[in-house]
């Protein structure tokens, strides 16, 4: 079955490290996105890429790195820069330019103690 | 800039009964309107959306949401609720055509009481 697949599903990480989240689809769609969620804040856009070896900043992407090397990956890191990065982390696709239906995987939750 | 708001965080709906749930935009241009529902610890599921013409758009699970250009409003409705639709409900909207960044209200948590 197509889809996005995002792993971990939880992950726990020391204050002060770097740690790299999984998003993978199978849907060749062209854009990809990550977003943030905390709770009552709604979803919030960190980075997103519409072709390979190309990607913009969203209005969180502070203390955040991506790279979108391959169509089907795009793997958000969060650096120890980013100063609460405790959230859920959602990976987002989009087919083309005249579908605006995005699809979502089914997110990572990131603890740092 | 464009902006979501959904003005209320929590509601609670007795099982059987009719659901509205509000959602303002801000945007100066028509713009293209989104519905998604969240089950806990789960991404995004589409519930339907709006682009143009006939501003009563039909989606899954029984919604619908109506798109008043002179309100700004695209308010979410479901005329008898079930107690699976307990969920979090998210309002999006989009500027413009081709690849364009959803921005995503706050979102209205919805309890089913029996």
């Amino acid at each position: 079955d197509g889809g996005i697949t995002q792993s971990p599903k939880y992950l726990f990480r020391k204050e002060g490290q770097n740690v790299t989240l999984s998003c993978e689809q199978n849907l060749n769609h062209d854009a990809m996105y990550w977003y943030r969620q905390d709770p009552g804040q709604g979803l919030r856009l960190i980075y997103y890429s519409q072709i390979v070896n190309d990607f913009q900043k969203g209005d969180i992407a502070e203390g955040y790195s991506v790279s979108r090397e391959k169509k089907e990956s795009f793997p958000l890191t969060v650096t120890s820069a980013q100063k609460n990065p405790t959230a859920f982390y959602l990976c987002a696709t989009q087919r083309g330019q005249d579908d605006y239906g995005y699809t979502f995987g089914s997110g990572t939750r990131l603890t740092v103690v | 800039a464009q902006s979501v708001t959904q003005p209320d965080i929590h509601i609670t709906v007795s099982e059987g009964a009719s659901l509205e749930l509000r959602c303002n935009y801000s945007y100066g241009a028509t713009p293209y309107l989104f519905w998604y529902v969240q089950s806990p610890g789960q991404g995004l599921q589409l519930l339907l959306k709006y682009f143009s013409g006939d501003t009563l758009v039909q989606g899954i699970k029984g919604f619908e949401a109506e798109f008043k250009r002179s309100q700004s409003s695209f308010n979410l409705r479901k005329p008898s609720v079930h107690w699976s639709d307990a969920a979090e409900y998210f309002c999006a909207v989009v500027s413009s055509s081709g690849y364009s960044t959803l921005t995503f209200g706050k979102g209205t948590m919805l309890l089913v009481s029996p």
